[in-house]
């Protein structure tokens, strides 16, 4: 198994510009979010999904949209990116809710926005 | 402000010596998990602790959780300089099976000496 993987690895933006982080999973997993991470503010959820079809926002969706079309794929949308958004993005999975099993990450993307 | 404060910020110690780290939280948990990063790599799982639960071990490593103090602690016996890492803790949070969020403290920095 592959587990969970992202790409690009290192995107370069302009200030207004949008474009899609890629997420996928082939673990059969359910549960599946997204994350950004700044320095000394550790991990913060953008948005997660418990399934095909269903999302949810978490502590930082603004300027971001997400869609859950397959079990496999969980894309994230950056629709008119900003310097703020320059941070490092994590995708992770899991089989079932956070409250009940581990959660696999994916290895990050890396974004610059200019 | 975050739901995991992690103390101390940075940790240097000796090749062998055992680390301890430690997590305070705010509110009720369903359950804490630690988390171990490596440079410019994604979170692997380390353990998860349930909120009825006061001790775990797993090789190495030994948490506790405390619900009355709110604070979680990770042990890492006869430190490896592989140990060399930035270590989160998270807590589980939420009401609805399978909809529970998992929110993140801003992270211990362990280096290990050889």
């Amino acid at each position: 198994n592959a587990g969970v993987t992202q790409t690009p690895k290192f995107q370069v933006l302009k200030t207004g510009q949008s474009m899609t982080l890629q997420c996928a999973q082939d673990m059969n997993h359910e549960y599946m979010s997204w994350y950004r991470q700044d320095p000394g503010m550790g991990l913060r959820l953008i948005h997660y999904s418990v399934g095909a079809g269903i999302t949810d926002q978490g502590e930082v969706p603004n300027g971001y949209n997400v869609s859950r079309s397959t079990t496999e794929d969980f894309p994230l949308r950056l629709l008119s990116a900003a310097p703020s958004q320059t941070s490092v993005y994590f995708c992770a999975s899991s089989h079932t809710g956070v409250g009940m099993g581990t959660q696999y990450f994916g290895p990050g993307t890396r974004l610059t926005v200019l | 402000s975050q739901q995991g404060e992690e103390d101390p910020q940075a940790l240097s110690i000796q090749e062998g010596e055992n680390a301890t780290m430690n997590c305070s939280y705010k509110t009720s948990i369903n359950n804490l998990q630690w988390y171990r990063q490596n440079s410019g790599r994604g979170l692997v799982h380390l353990i998860l602790i349930r909120s009825n639960e006061r001790e775990k071990h797993s090789g190495r490593l030994r948490v506790t959780l405390d619900t009355s103090k709110k604070s979680s602690s990770l042990l890492i016996t006869a430190s490896r300089a592989a140990d060399t890492a930035s270590y989160f803790c998270a807590t589980a949070t939420g009401s609805n099976f399978g909809n529970e969020k998992l929110t993140f403290g801003t992270g211990t920095r362990l280096t290990i000496i050889p």
